[in-house]
């Protein structure tokens, strides 16, 4: 079974600063994806980024970029020039490769507060 | 385009009630997912549905809980005589048939309370 671990339930960065959130996970799967999500106080679900695990590159979206390390099985979230819109839960979640292997599986969170 | 629209937003139910709760995925998108999230949780999968047919519902409790995704109209999840353990924000989430098919766009959740 696949699981993902967040260890840090509660980060803070000072705005413009940079900031890394955690994540470990186990799968036995050997191609899968790995994605971070974000839950500001609306509580909607908002895609960050996402990784394919067969993907050497780290992947990048404008602030938000990823350090993938597949033996380690680790995949954080850093985050750059921090904004007060960032604050929110974060979650990071993993799916297997295959048309049954749908579902998501999410870590707990990590709570994130930007101070201006 | 627009995304995926669950509704209603917000549900009040009496314990034994049913609830009945709506997902229209985004235009084009087959694939059918609801989670479900406790406070302060991360989502738990329940079923995940193409159309007409139930592909994985290993997260669903057994009983008072069903899904349908029909060939026509919203997926449903529906889940009767309610009580209060069932309180949650239900989240609904689709993927498309063919590229990007891995990814789940999701919609803003119905939050039901039993009372």
């Amino acid at each position: 079974a696949q699981t993902v671990t967040q260890s840090q339930p509660e980060m803070s960065v000072q705005e413009a600063e940079t900031v890394t959130l955690s994540c470990t996970y186990d799968t036995s799967e050997s191609d899968y994806y790995l994605f971070w999500y974000k839950q500001p106080p609306s509580r909607q679900m908002i895609l960050v980024i996402r990784q394919e695990a067969y993907k050497q590159q780290n992947a990048t979206e404008n602030r938000f970029s990823v350090n993938f390390q597949k033996a380690a099985k680790s995949f954080s979230l850093k985050i750059s020039d921090s904004q007060l819109g960032d604050a929110a839960m974060y979650f990071c979640a993993s799916r297997g490769y295959g048309g049954s292997q749908g579902n998501l599986i999410f870590g707990k969170g990590t709570k994130l507060s930007v101070k201006p | 385009n627009a995304g995926v629209m669950q509704n209603p937003r917000h549900l009040v139910r009496r314990r034994g009630q049913e609830a009945r709760l709506r997902c229209s995925p985004m235009k084009g998108h087959s694939h059918v997912y609801w989670y479900r999230q406790l406070p302060e949780e991360g989502l738990k999968f329940m079923v995940y549905l193409q159309k007409e047919n139930i592909i994985d519902e290993s997260g669903m409790p057994k009983e008072r809980f069903s899904a349908e995704f029909p060939k026509e109209g919203p997926s449903i999840l529906r889940i009767q005589q309610v009580v209060r353990g069932d309180s949650a924000a239900y989240f609904c989430a689709s993927s498309p048939p063919a590229v990007n098919w891995e990814t789940q766009y999701f919609g803003p959740g119905t939050r039901l309370l039993v009372l």
